[in-house]
């Protein structure tokens, strides 16, 4: 069975700065999907950024970028210029490309912006 | 926009009743599921359905039934509440097939005392 990790349960960062938000999955497909979910404080989840993991080039959302290593299977989500509405719980998320579009979840990353 | 909406943010039931937790979606999307999201564990799938009449269980259906009669309602029911299913409850839906993304509804805050 698949698996997402995600070992920060909290971090914090410096509003204006860089922050960078660790995953890894275990998965014995070639192909795959993974995405980083957004749910600030009592509001809905959205999705930031998704990557298929066929593509070798990272992708790329505005100021949200993916550092993808396949073969080490990581997915790390970079934030930059971080911003007060960046504060939120992060999941990131795998789902197989065949099948039903089940996503397994990490267990998420609090993050909070420091003004 | 798409838009998922759930029939409570908050609700408190008592031991032993049965609950039923609504999801509606405006988009025609083909496919909906149940999460339930518990700190330090992240979403875990309870249900899901990618079509009318149709469903699947997920990775802990245990103590949970669902029911979709039409395409844009997916209901959650709880035949039998019990304390240990007091969570936060997350509905979402998607289109069907490659890399459409799932929408969220509001999620339901469910206390069983």
């Amino acid at each position: 069975a698949q698996t997402v990790t995600q070992s920060q349960p909290e971090m914090s960062v410096q509003e204006a700065e860089t922050v960078t938000l660790s995953c890894t999955y275990d998965t014995s497909e070639s192909d795959y999907y993974l995405f980083w979910y957004k749910q600030p404080p009592s509001r809905q989840m959205i999705l930031v950024i998704r990557q298929e993991a066929y593509k070798q080039q990272n992708a790329t959302e505005n100021r949200f970028s993916v550092n993808f290593q396949k073969a080490a299977k990581s997915f790390s989500l970079k934030i930059s210029d971080s911003q007060l509405g960046d504060a939120a719980m992060y999941f990131c998320a795998y789902r197989k490309i065949q099948g039903a579009q089940k996503l397994v979840f990490g267990q998420g990353t609090r993050l909070t912006i420091n003004p | 926009d798409v838009k998922v909406t759930q029939s409570s943010r908050y609700l408190v039931k008592r031991t032993g009743e049965k609950v039923f937790l609504e999801c509606v979606q405006d988009m025609d999307h083909e496919n909906m599921f149940w999460y339930r999201q518990d700190p330090g564990l992240g979403l875990r799938l309870i249900y899901f359905s990618y079509d009318v009449k149709m469903k699947e269980k997920g990775d802990i259906p245990e103590g949970y039934s669902v029911s979709r009669e039409k395409k844009e309602r997916f209901s959650l029911i709880l035949e039998s509440a019990s304390t240990n299913q007091t969570s936060m409850y997350l509905c979402a839906s998607s289109l069907g097939g490659s890399i459409n993304e799932q929408f969220f509804g509001p999620g339901t805050r469910l206390t069983v005392l």
